[in-house]
């Protein structure tokens, strides 16, 4: 089974610029969450969603977006492009279901953004 | 808030020397998720264990074994006989949602394993 497949690898934009970054979940999976990872802020949630819908959002200002659509694959945006953006961007699909087992997160290996 | 604290921020070892790596948190949940990843160079966090607060029972996977004591609020993790691919970053997370899709990560702990 393919893991949790994030494009592209790298990216490097200029300030102002957006980005969108992909993710494509496990198969089957239906919950997507996207981290952002920084040496100094560490790896902070961004948001996640599920069934096409944001059901949680991290402490992120409006310039970071995302979406779902209906075959689980997710989108990140983020539009007027700041230095600090500078991160890995993580996305994790979760397994459907309640339970111990379904409770885990499946990261990928991330999308390092340079913003110059 | 939720907060997860690791303190050790670099911590090396010899090859087969036992290492513990230190977790504590903070929540007002009674019912709390918590987890061990590690990230190698590669960048992709790696899933290794996940507790519930209603369960103390200590688990060992392997080399890999971890402590979980709510009366200290703490989740340590100790690998036994290390070897030089245990090299990574490990963080300690912790989720209050049912479904965990909200995870509280640790600043990390860089460990580099010396052949």
């Amino acid at each position: 089974k393919a893991g949790v497949t994030q494009t592209p690898r790298y990216l490097i934009k200029t300030r102002g610029q957006q980005v969108t970054l992909s993710c494509s979940p496990i198969s089957g999976h239906r919950s997507v969450s996207w981290y952002q990872q920084t040496p100094g802020q560490g790896l902070q949630f961004l948001f996640e969603y599920f069934s096409e819908t944001q059901r949680n959002k991290g402490n992120f200002p409006g310039r970071f977006s995302g979406r779902q659509f209906s075959n689980s694959r997710s989108e990140m945006n983020v539009s007027t492009l700041e230095l600090g953006d500078s991160a890995l961007y993580l996305c994790a699909s979760r397994p459907p279901g309640a339970g111990m087992s379904k409770n885990i997160q499946y990261f990928g290996a991330g999308t390092r953004l340079s913003v110059l | 808030a939720q907060k997860v604290t690791q303190a050790q921020t670099e911590i090396s070892v010899v090859e087969k020397e036992d290492v513990t790596l230190d977790c504590v948190y903070e929540t007002r949940d009674t019912t709390y998720y918590l987890f061990w990843y590690k990230q190698p160079p590669s960048g992709e966090l790696v899933f290794l264990i996940r507790r519930n607060s209603f369960d103390e029972q200590n688990e060992i996977s392997g080399r890999y074994s971890w402590n979980f004591q709510k009366s200290t609020s703490s989740f340590n993790f100790t690998i036994t006989a290390s070897q030089v691919v245990d090299s990574a970053v490990y963080f300690c997370a912790l989720s209050d949602t049912p479904g965990a899709n909200n995870l509280f990560f640790g600043t990390g702990t860089r460990l580099t394993v010396i052949p």
